[in-house]
């Protein structure tokens, strides 16, 4: 049973439609992250969340929102997307932030094709 | 720039063989990890190794740390084809987001 899972798995989206990706982790975790990952640019932090109703915003948040409304759940949220938001997108959940050594723990991404 | 880069970009080797990947930074770190992405997955963590750590072994697997150099690399020995995958390195410091680099490809052959 995995432990961070991600919906839908894929989705075709217009231009300057709404798109919500969701996650949902069951490792009791108190961080929660989203990136992206395009082709030559590895993975790229958009927002995270150490608290339920809480976000912060990483190093690419524009045209992203995030909502954490649990400790088990955290949405990626593209209100008009375009087409430079094709990606795969990955949530992933941990104890701590970075500086206390903790692993990250990835679901199996969603893969974001804009039209 | 990326702060943590790996190389080559790319490996081919067959199985049996060993490999090593090598990555660089260019911050001040607490930790590093190596992370394993194989297609269509996630990336899972095989490997943290922290600032006042020189090595680090998990089975097959062999991470060093030169914060002097601000490089690390990771090791595979008797490789499989399942070790076919991305492998990432990622750097810890003292904020709450961890730092991935681009990754390098590797393919192992029968």
């Amino acid at each position: 049973e995995a432990a961070v899972t991600q919906s839908p798995r894929s989705k075709v989206a217009v231009t300057g439609g709404k798109v919500t990706l969701s996650c949902h982790q069951t490792n009791n975790h108190d961080y929660m992250y989203w990136y992206r990952q395009d082709t030559g640019h590895g993975l790229r932090l958009i927002h995270y969340s150490y608290v339920a109703d809480s976000t912060e915003k990483g190093d690419i948040p524009d045209g992203y929102k995030a909502s954490r409304p649990s400790q088990e759940n955290f949405s990626l949220i593209l209100e008009l997307a375009s087409l430079s938001q094709t990606a795969v997108y990955f949530c992933a959940s941990s104890d701590w932030g970075g500086n206390n050594y903790a692993e990250q723990f990835f679901g199996p991404g969603t893969r974001l094709t804009v039209l | 720039s990326q702060l943590a880069e790996e190389n080559p970009w790319a490996l081919s080797v067959h199985e049996g063989e060993s490999v090593t990947v090598n990555c660089s930074y260019k911050t001040s770190i607490t930790a590093l990890q190596w992370y394993r992405q194989k297609s269509g997955e996630g990336p899972a963590q095989l490997i943290l190794i922290r600032s006042n750590e020189r090595e680090k072994r998990n089975g097959r697997l062999r991470a060093t740390l030169d914060t002097s150099s601000q490089s690390s690399s990771l090791s595979i020995t008797a490789t499989r084809c399942e070790d076919t995958a991305v492998y990432f390195c990622a750097t810890l410091a003292n904020t709450d987001k961890v730092v991935f680099g681009t990754g390098t490809r590797l393919q192992v052959s029968p």
